[in-house]
């Protein structure tokens, strides 16, 4: 069954520094998301992109942070400067034009 | 801002036994769909509801969505020790765009 797959599982970052967490949609898929989870908090959307653009983003989501799809397959999460509030579950998730979204398994971004 | 606030947040109850969780908001969702997640993986879809006064079974689960698209609600029939988890509803709004919002989460533990 097709999945949504996300690299790596865990990262461990020093703040200021840079981080791409990397997600392959499901392959037909047309919409793609992000969302983060602090340690016992809620799923927060972060950011919605279709046709190639972002659609929506959150509050959360400022000048550092950034999307990308490289290439026909990969969708990619960019933290300009990590700060320690960064630290969190982020899941990448994608859906095709029905309402269903398919969560990928989540990268954990620690940020010391 | 929307919320969704699910209760009880924990739940804790015998094997066999039925119980209902509830999912609500003075939003308006386009739809509704309820997750699964274990500790440190991603949310996983379990149904999703679209129209106001859906009802939705797979197996022992049957899911709800209310006539103004604002609640639901999921009945767990005979629970068995396989239905401890955490389980989410998430609205989707912005008609089109689809961004999730997350309610809180119900903790389910069945005891053996």
């Amino acid at each position: 069954e097709p999945e949504v797959t996300q690299t790596p599982s865990h990262q461990v970052t020093q703040m200021g520094q840079e981080v791409i967490l990397r997600c392959v949609p499901i392959s037909n898929h047309l919409y793609f998301y992000w969302y983060r989870q602090i340690l016992g908090q809620k799923v927060e959307f972060l950011v919605s992109f279709y046709n190639n653009e972002i659609s929506e983003k959150s509050e959360i989501f400022d000048d550092q942070f950034s999307v990308e799809r490289p290439d026909g397959s990969n969708f990619t999460l960019k933290i300009r400067s990590t700060k320690l509030e960064d630290s969190a579950m982020y899941f990448c998730a994608s859906r095709d034009d029905t309402y269903e979204q398919y969560f990928g398994p989540g990268t954990r971004l620690t940020v010391t | 801002t929307q919320l969704l606030e699910q209760s009880p947040q924990f739940l804790s109850i015998q094997e066999g036994e039925n119980l209902t969780v509830y999912c609500n908001s003075s939003s308006v969702f386009s739809s509704l769909q309820w997750y699964r997640q274990e500790p440190g993986e991603g949310p996983v879809l379990l149904v999703t509801v679209v129209t106001g006064g859906e009802v939705k079974k797979l197996k022992r689960l049957t899911f709800q969505f209310g006539d103004a698209r604002k609640d639901s609600s999921l009945h767990i029939t005979a629970a068995q020790p396989g239905d401890t988890g955490l389980y989410l509803c998430a609205g989707a709004s912005n008609f089109g765009n689809e961004k999730l919002t997350f309610g809180t989460g119900t903790r389910l533990t069945i005891i053996p």
